[in-house]
C-alpha cells in the first residue's frame, strides 16, 4: 500500500448530472477526511469518517453531497445535481488515531472536478 | 473568517539562501500546526509539524518555529533547493483530531531560483 488513492483523477460532466468519486485510504488508517480546494485557496474540510461512522459534516456540505464509507474501507463522495460553483479538486485523505496526540493526515492526488 | 492566514501569495528565494514562510492564525484553541507542501497536480504530502508545548521542531533543512505568544508561525527552509518550489500549506489543528477539521491557510508559493 503505497498511499492514497484517488479515482478518478479528472471528471468533466455538464451541469445537473451526478458524479461520484472514490478513495482508498491507506490500509490501517481508520480516520478518512474528504476536502475540497478551490484555485487560490487551501483545502477546506468537508466531512470526516471514523471507521464506518461519519461524524461530521461541514456546512460547506449541501443536501446535494453524500459520502459514504460503509465497510470501514474505502469511501465515496456523490455530488448530485452538480452545479459551476462544485468545479474544484476534491481531495481525499485518511489518518490513524493516537492516543494522546495529533497525527497528521495523508492526502490523495485527488479528483478535479469540471462542471461545464 | 480565516483562522489560519498566510499573507504572502508568493515568495521568491536563490538556491542555498534560506526560504522563510509565515503564517499567522487567530484562534488560541489551536494546539497542533502542521505544513504540507504540494506540488502539481499532487495532493498535499506532509512535511513538518509542532505541538503547542513547544516552540521549535527540526527535520533536516527544515524548521518550524511557534510564537504562541503572538499567534505566529514559521517555516524556514536551509538551504533552499530548486525541488524545495512548490506551494506550502500552513495548517493548525485543536485537540487530538489528527486532520479531523485541521485548517489550512491558502498558501504561499515559494520558487527556488538556481
Amino acid at each position: 500500500d503505497t498511499g492514497v488513492s484517488q479515482d478518478p483523477r479528472h471528471k468533466i460532466t455538464k451541469r445537473g448530472q451526478n458524479v461520484t468519486f472514490r478513495c482508498d485510504p491507506i490500509s490501517e488508517h481508520n480516520r478518512l477526511y474528504w476536502y475540497r480546494q478551490t484555485l487560490g485557496q487551501g483545502p477546506e474540510f468537508l466531512t470526516y469518517f471514523q471507521n464506518e461512522a461519519q461524524l461530521e459534516k461541514s456546512r460547506l456540505l449541501s443536501d446535494r453531497f453524500s459520502a459514504e464509507r460503509p465497510k470501514g474501507s474505502f469511501s465515496t463522495l456523490e455530488i448530485q445535481r452538480t452545479e459551476q460553483g462544485d468545479s474544484a479538486m476534491y481531495l481525499c485523505a485518511s489518518s490513524s488515531t493516537g492516543v494522546g496526540k495529533n497525527t497528521e493526515a495523508f492526502f490523495g492526488q485527488g479528483t478535479r472536478l469540471t462542471v461545464v | 473568517d480565516q483562522q489560519v492566514k498566510q499573507n504572502s501569495p508568493s515568495l521568491s528565494v536563490q538556491e542555498g539562501r534560506i526560504s522563510i514562510l509565515n503564517c499567522d492564525y487567530t484562534n488560541s484553541m489551536f494546539d497542533y500546526f502542521l505544513w504540507y507542501k504540494k506540488y502539481p497536480a499532487e495532493g498535499p504530502t506532509f512535511l513538518i509539524s509542532i505541538s503547542s508545548i513547544k516552540d521549535k521542531n527540526e527535520d533536516g533543512r527544515f524548521t518550524v518555529f511557534l510564537n504562541k505568544s503572538a499567534k505566529h508561525l514559521s517555516l524556514h527552509i536551509v538551504p533552499s533547493q530548486p525541488g524545495d518550489s512548490a506551494v506550502y500549506f500552513c495548517a493548525a489543528s485543536a485537540g487530538n483530531t489528527g486532520g479531523f477539521k485541521t485548517i489550512f491557510g491558502a498558501g504561499t508559493r515559494l520558487f527556488v531560483k538556481a
